[in-house]
């Protein structure tokens, strides 16, 4: 059974940088069916997509916060990472990790489709 | 780019059918039948309830169903049971191969 897990300190203090570790269990990171996403929830707000990594590095991330979000992979570790610099109060969020499959069900390989495993979250603040 | 337009909340009785939306433009669910639905009962981890519009992951119970006309994806929850209380979101592939969430809804079970 495909398991996710986030990890981080849940307090990060203004201007500081937000460090997040997701490790996989139950499956490999770098099988080729599938990226891997980071997705965050402000409180009282919805879900927002954050970005997506595979295997070999590639990334794709939210336009909005392109500039300050960075994710790396670790295949050795069976580990994705999420860094996102220059925090405010608006990064305040629930951050969840989530896997993403590769091809939709026509067989075309396409990014960003869906979130088929996720992770149980974990609250960063971002606060003095 | 803005998020998909989701009723705050939605409720009803249990046996009931409710229909949550989910309003986007031509650029993401309009363009694509690529909408997907989430599950979340508060400090669980979301699951996948629908993707591709209409298709259910293996595991998940046929009260649950979607559909889509034009720019507005629907899901459809028959049967409704006092588990089926959670927070639903949307979310679309859109044309820039980034992906938009709604602003979730809360389905009450009276």
């Amino acid at each position: 059974q495909l398991q996710l897990q986030e990890s981080g300190p849940g307090l990060v203090k203004p201007s500081e940088t937000l460090s997040l570790t997701c490790t996989v269990t139950g499956g490999s990171i770098s099988n080729s069916g599938f990226y891997w996403g980071w997705i965050r929830q402000p409180p009282g707000k919805g879900l927002e997509w954050t970005g997506t990594i595979y295997f070999s590095g590639t990334t794709y991330y939210n336009p909005s916060l392109k500039s300050r979000v960075t994710m790396s992979v670790d295949t050795s570790k069976n580990q994705f990472s999420l860094k996102v610099t220059s925090v405010t109060a608006a990064d305040t969020a629930v951050y969840y990790c989530a896997r993403l499959p590769y091809w939709d069900r026509s067989g075309r390989p396409r990014r960003n489709l869906h979130f088929d495993y996720w992770g149980q979250g974990v609250s960063v603040t971002v606060s003095s | 780019q803005s998020a998909l337009t989701q009723p705050a909340s939605v409720s009803g009785s249990p046996g009931q059918s409710i229909t949550i939306s989910c309003t986007g433009t031509s650029t993401d669910i309009g363009g694509y039948n690529y909408v997907s639905w989430y599950q979340h009962h508060p400090g669980k981890a979301p699951k996948l309830i629908i993707y591709e519009v209409s298709y259910r992951p293996s595991g998940v119970s046929n009260r649950f169903s979607g559909s889509k006309s034009g720019n507005t994806a629907s899901l459809i929850i028959s049967g409704l049971q006092a588990e089926d209380e959670a927070d639903y979101s949307c979310s679309s592939y859109t044309g820039s191969s980034t992906v938009i969430f709604g602003g979730g809804t809360k389905v009450t079970v009276l």
